[in-house]
């Protein structure tokens, strides 16, 4: 069964310093994949999506992810965090065929410091 | 345009009651997903469907828990006989023709059974 594992629970980061969140997946066929953001009071927001082709996906915010097939991991990244880059964030994964359910990780909390 | 919206947006109920938590989709999604977010955790899937046809209920977690989307377009997450554990918030996505795989999230409704 397909799985999601987001190892950290909590990350704090320094304004302005880079950023990088882990997913690890487990699926047996190429998964389709992505990445949601969820502010205090609000919806699940999406940041950006993988389903095939250039494995370094660009996405909202100047977030980026890169797929690594060999390491079953769908990193997120930001080269600069600002203050409101503060959230939980959601690793997921597209459940079988595409579009009928996502599975998703348990949520990394990111904290900014100043 | 306006996104998904959910009502009530909070609700308390006593054990034993009935609660039933509406969900309206984005103008044109075809297709609707119910999921439940435990705090600390990610969303889990419900539930899901296109138009009116209810596709997929096997994350629904017993009988209590029903759904309906008579139209084809407004849902209605049914939980019969309220337990403590039914605690959680329940959050609704839909998504457009052609794109399931892109879901879009309303605010949730935060049930509290007491």
């Amino acid at each position: 069964a397909q799985s999601v594992t987001q190892p950290d629970i909590h990350i704090t980061v320094s304004e302005g310093a880079s950023l990088e969140l882990r997913c690890n997946y487990s699926y047996g066929a190429t998964p389709y994949l992505f990445w949601y953001v969820q502010s205090p009071g609000q919806g699940l927001q999406l940041l950006l999506k993988y389903f095939s082709g250039d494995t370094l996906v660009q996405g909202i915010k100047g977030f980026e992810a890169e797929f690594k097939r060999s390491q079953s991991s769908f990193n997120l990244r930001k080269p600069s965090v600002h203050w409101s880059d503060a959230a939980e964030y959601f690793c997921a994964v597209g459940r079988g065929q595409a579009g009928t359910a996502l599975i998703f990780g348990k949520g990394t909390t990111l904290s900014v410091s100043s | 345009g306006a996104g998904v919206s959910q009502s009530p947006r909070y609700k308390v109920t006593k054990r034993g009651q009935d609660v039933a938590l509406r969900c309206d989709p984005i103008s044109g999604h075809v297709s609707l997903y119910w999921y439940r977010q435990a705090l600390g955790q990610g969303p889990e899937f419900l539930t899901y469907f296109n138009y009116e046809a209810q596709q997929d209920k096997s994350g629904l977690p017993n009988d209590r828990f029903s759904a309906e989307r008579p139209e084809g377009s407004i849902s209605t997450l049914t939980i019969q006989r309220t337990e403590q554990r039914d605690s959680a918030m329940y959050r609704c996505a839909s998504s457009s023709p052609g794109r399931s795989y892109e879901q879009y999230f309303g605010p949730g409704t935060r049930l509290t059974v007491t």
